[in-house]
C-alpha cells in the first residue's frame, strides 16, 4: 500500500486568494488523481495528473482555476485560484495500487473559505 | 458514462446487529466494482473490490459484497456490526477508457450510525 502526505491539512482563506495543496507519496506511481469532496456530498474528480504530461481534467474543472503540477514521481500539486466560499471543500490526493481502480487517498485537505 | 447510486443516505443499526448498505451501478460492460470507507477526518480505506469470478467478495474488516449482475447492485454487508464501524461508506465504479485513461465513479455515500 502507499502512504500519502496531504498539505495542508486545513486552512482558512480569504475570497478572491489561492492555495496550492502539496501531495507526498511514499513510492513512485504513475498517475495521481485529485478529488474534491464538498460538504455531505461524494467526490468528484478533478483531474488525474501523469508525470511529465499536463493534467486531464474531467467536465466543469478548468486548468486556470485549478492549476496542477506532478514534477516527479512521488510528488503533485493542486492549486485553488481565485477562490469564493463555493471552493469550501476536502481536497483529497490519491494514487492506484497494484489493482486498477485500488486508490489509496491521503487524509485530505479541508479548505473553507470566507 | 459509469454512474453509482447509493440509496441510503444515513442508517442507523444497534451494535451486533446484521448490516446492509445497497448500492446500484450503471455501465455498459462488465464493471469493477468496490467499496471504500471513510471514518471521520480520514481519507478513504478501501474495503474489498470486485473484478470478475465469485461473486460474493470478501473484503477487510469481517465485510463482504455480492455483485448481482441482473439487479445492478453491489450491496455490501457485514454479519454484526461494531462501534468502530461507524463511518462513511462509499460504493464506486470503475472503467477503463481509451488511451488507458481511467476512471473511478464514486457513490453519494452512506453514514452509518451504530447505537450500543
Amino acid at each position: 500500500s502507499a502512504v500519502i502526505s496531504q498539505k495542508p491539512s486545513r486552512d482558512i482563506c480569504q475570497r478572491g486568494t489561492s492555495l496550492t495543496i502539496q501531495c507526498q507519496v511514499d513510492s513512485q506511481v504513475t498517475m495521481m488523481f485529485w478529488y474534491r469532496q464538498q460538504p455531505g456530498q461524494s467526490l468528484t474528480l478533478i483531474a488525474t495528473a501523469n508525470q511529465g504530461s499536463e493534467a486531464t481534467y474531467e467536465s466543469g474543472f478548468v486548468i486556470d482555476k485549478f492549476p496542477i503540477s506532478r514534477p516527479n514521481l512521488t510528488f503533485s500539486t493542486l492549486t485553488v485560484s481565485n477562490m469564493s466560499p463555493e471552493d469550501s471543500s476536502i481536497y483529497l490526493c490519491s494514487v492506484e495500487g497494484l489493482a486498477y481502480g485500488e486508490l489509496f487517498f491521503g487524509e485530505g485537505s479541508r479548505l473553507t473559505v470566507l | 458514462a459509469q454512474s453509482v447510486t447509493q440509496p441510503d443516505i444515513h442508517i442507523t443499526v444497534s451494535e451486533g446487529a446484521s448490516l446492509e448498505l445497497r448500492c446500484n451501478y450503471s455501465y455498459g460492460a462488465t464493471p469493477y466494482l468496490f467499496w471504500y470507507v471513510q471514518s471521520p477526518g480520514q481519507g478513504l480505506q478501501l474495503l474489498l473490490k470486485y473484478f470478475s469470478g465469485d461473486t460474493l467478495v470478501q473484503g477487510i474488516k469481517g465485510f463482504e459484497a455480492e455483485f448481482k449482475r441482473s439487479q445492478s447492485s453491489f450491496n455490501l454487508r457485514k454479519p454484526s456490526v461494531h462501534w468502530s464501524d461507524a463511518a462513511e461508506y462509499f460504493c464506486a465504479v470503475g472503467a477503463s477508457y481509451s488511451g488507458g485513461y481511467q476512471k473511478v465513479t464514486f457513490g453519494t455515500g452512506t453514514k452509518l450510525q451504530v447505537i450500543p
